[in-house]
């Protein structure tokens, strides 16, 4: 089975906190790819990463870091120094090469509060 | 400037209409994609399209339909067949025939029923 687990439905957090968004996978292909993606208030999804499976370099982006392991199937994501535009719900995805690569599986999303 | 649009923002439609989704795309983007979403729940797959004149059905491609005439449009046509089509509706392409490339998303459009 494919699957995406986002066990964490709401975090509440206050600003400059750092906040770390979980997300476990399921598959049984050897090749696939992951993504995070970021829903703000207007609805549009906002792409953050793409990691493949042969990739397991964690990867630093400005306040934002990823942390990919293959042994427990789990690419969380933390945000370092929260602020209030990163209230947002943010969903983990996952798209399995069995399929063609075409078929993506997203969690169900962590819905992210920044207080002032 | 480049991206993917969808209109209208709102749709309402009435008992037993069709109603018609638009999603265009200037990013030169081969693929296509439709989804929905419901309420405190992930994006599902609804068709996707590889190429133009092809496209597939997702995990719940019933009581919709699709076209691929152009390369820049993937219009979503939902139709009197689907019982429950309140929903947001994302379109989103992706760059490469092979796949597993990341998708870009539009707005989206919210569907209400009358």
């Amino acid at each position: 089975a494919q699957k995406v687990t986002q066990a964490q439905t709401e975090i509440s957090v206050v600003e400059k906190e750092d906040v770390t968004l979980d997300c476990v996978y399921e598959t049984r292909d050897t090749t696939y790819y992951l993504f995070w993606y970021k829903q703000p208030p207007s609805g549009e999804l906002v792409f953050l990463i793409r990691r493949n499976s042969f990739d397991e370099q964690n990867e630093i982006s400005g306040r934002y870091s990823w942390n990919f392991q293959k042994s427990t199937s789990s690419f969380n994501f933390t945000i370092t120094a929260s602020q209030v535009v990163d209230s947002a719900v943010y969903f983990c995805a996952l798209t399995p090469w069995n399929t063609g690569g075409f078929k993506t599986i997203f969690g169900a999303g962590t819905r992210l509060f920044v207080k002032a | 400037d480049g991206g993917i649009t969808q209109s209208p923002k709102y749709l309402f439609r009435k008992e037993g209409q069709n109603v018609t989704l638009s999603c265009e795309q200037n990013l030169n983007h081969d693929a296509m994609y439709w989804y929905r979403q419901d309420p405190g729940q992930g994006l599902r797959l609804i068709y996707y399209s590889q190429i133009v004149n092809d496209f597939q059905k997702g995990d719940i491609a019933e009581g919709y339909s699709v076209s691929r005439e152009k390369k820049e449009s993937f219009p979503l046509t939902v139709t009197s067949a689907q019982k429950n089509p309140t929903a947001f509706y994302l379109c989103a392409s992706g760059g490469a025939v092979r796949g597993g490339e990341t998708q870009y998303f539009g707005p989206g459009t919210r569907l209400l029923v009358l």
